[in-house]
């Protein structure tokens, strides 16, 4: 059972560059979450999906795009890198607010670094 | 909206003493509460929850959690800390009928021999 899958769990990028981030999870959750952590701040919620084919904003949205074309990926983008979203991010899923295994399984995370 | 306060960025305990990690919530409704332990290079794991019930909550490595409804409050003790214990910890928040979870800023725990 792999849980909650990050690739990749590094990468540079120079300033301008586009990449994507993918979350796979094995645990069939219906939320998604994607949280950047910067020292000092804990994490931030980006975007979240509570179900496939949905996205919505979270805290700190702005430079970052998501989709949820299938249940068990949360794709992360970011179209036009700029040092500011150097971070550790990280993806978690969990199975539903109203249900009572409610807590959130993390991956292992993802070290950006822009250049 | 909800939101979760972590009073201490770091806290400094010896080995063997008790440790309480503060943690104050807003929120207008009823709440989910977690602590989360995150290791070295790691991600999180949950070290225990609130959902509703005895306000008392004992979860994984001798950790417990009181959740304190008029003081908006989930702090996190230990009566003996341990070495292994160094780490970050990050108490966090979610609203029963929503789906975000709120974390705090975090709680670098240290431990001195």
């Amino acid at each position: 059972n792999a849980g909650v899958t990050q690739t990749p769990k590094f990468r540079v990028l120079k300033t301008g560059q586009s990449m994507t981030l993918l979350c796979a999870q094995d645990m069939n959750h219906e939320y998604m979450y994607w949280y950047r952590q910067d020292p000092g701040m804990g994490l931030r919620l980006i975007h979240y999906s509570v179900g496939e084919g949905t996205t919505a904003k979270g805290e700190v949205p702005d430079g970052y795009n998501v989709s949820r074309l299938k249940k068990q990926n949360f794709l992360l983008g970011l179209e036009s890198a700029a040092p500011s979203q150097t971070s550790v991010y990280f993806c978690a899923s969990r199975q539903g607010a109203r249900i009572m295994n409610t807590e959130a399984f993390f991956g292992q995370g993802t070290r950006l670094t822009v250049v | 909206a909800q939101s979760v306060t972590q009073l201490d960025s770091q806290v400094p305990v010896f080995e063997e003493a008790p440790v309480e990690l503060r943690c104050n919530y807003s929120s207008s409704v009823s709440v989910y509460l977690f602590w989360y332990v995150q290791y070295p290079n790691q991600g999180l794991q949950l070290l225990l929850k609130y959902l509703s019930g005895s306000t008392l909550v004992k979860g994984i490595n001798g950790f417990e959690a009181e959740f304190n409804k008029s003081q908006t409050s989930f702090h996190l003790r230990k009566p003996s800390v341990h070495i292994s214990d160094t780490a970050e910890y990050f108490c966090a928040v979610s609203l029963s009928s929503a789906s975000k979870i709120i974390f705090g800023s975090g709680t670098r725990l240290s431990i001195r021999p």
